[in-house]
């Protein structure tokens, strides 16, 4: 089973900054990465797939990197709307589709 | 547009049994494999269950393996999650989500289910 780790588990950032959002497998998944969002009360929203690919409706700010074991989400100017928490999640190798624990994007 | 209604949460005591529910709408649901991922209070998101296009193929987490059945009904364009031998672990919102390329490019709004005494 491939383990997916985020990091950090909470991020503080200002709006308007750029926030930096990190998730390593345990092994390579290829590009075969997904990106979602979720805030309280609604359900999640995929942001990016294939590593690096915006889902349709997903503003320009939100881009993904990465490839293998090591990937990146960036925020680039943060948006009120933006402080939720995020979820990497892979599908290279399933089942089962294995998520990461989450990073907490909080306003500072 | 991509509507997905999930239905069937309930307070259920521990071994007992429950069936959830998905109706899906707005895209053509005998096209794409389908999957359940549940949310336990504090937690974070934990896939359950995907189901293949036509029924054929079934996948399962280990931690429900052997409890939970996945199905769907094409003709009805609805997706079900049997879920048996309930434990208080099971305790979670659980969201139905639609598959593209075996990622979730679209998800419904969750059901609770509560496990408990």
């Amino acid at each position: 089973e491939i383990v997916m780790t985020q990091s950090p588990a909470t991020l503080s950032v200002s709006p308007g900054e750029r926030a930096t959002l990190s998730c390593r497998a345990s092994q390579s998944v290829n590009s075969n990465l997904a990106w979602y969002q979720k805030k309280p009360g609604q359900a999640p929203r995929l942001l990016i797939y294939g590593a690096s690919t915006r889902a349709t409706g997903i503003p320009a700010r939100f881009s993904g990197s990465g490839s293998g074991t090591e990937f990146t989400l960036t925020i680039s100017s943060l948006q009120c709307e933006d402080f939720a928490v995020y979820y990497c999640q892979q599908y290279n190798s399933w089942p089962p589709y294995s998520f990461g624990q989450g990073t907490k994007l909080e306003i500072k | 547009e991509v509507q997905l209604v999930e239905s069937g949460g309930d307070l259920v005591q521990p071994g007992g049994s429950l069936r959830l529910s998905c109706a899906a709408s707005g895209f053509k649901f005998s096209s794409y494999a389908m999957s359940w991922v549940r949310q336990a209070p504090g937690k974070g998101l934990e896939w359950v269950s995907s189901i293949s296009v036509g029924g054929g193929s079934t996948y399962y987490a280990d931690s429900v393996k052997g409890r939970f059945t996945i199905s769907r009904d094409n003709s009805k364009n609805t997706l079900y999650l049997q879920m048996d031998s309930l434990r208080a672990e099971d305790t979670a919102l659980y969201y139905c989500a639609k598959e593209r390329n075996w990622y979730a490019d679209y998800w419904g709004q969750g059901t609770l289910v509560t496990v408990s005494s």
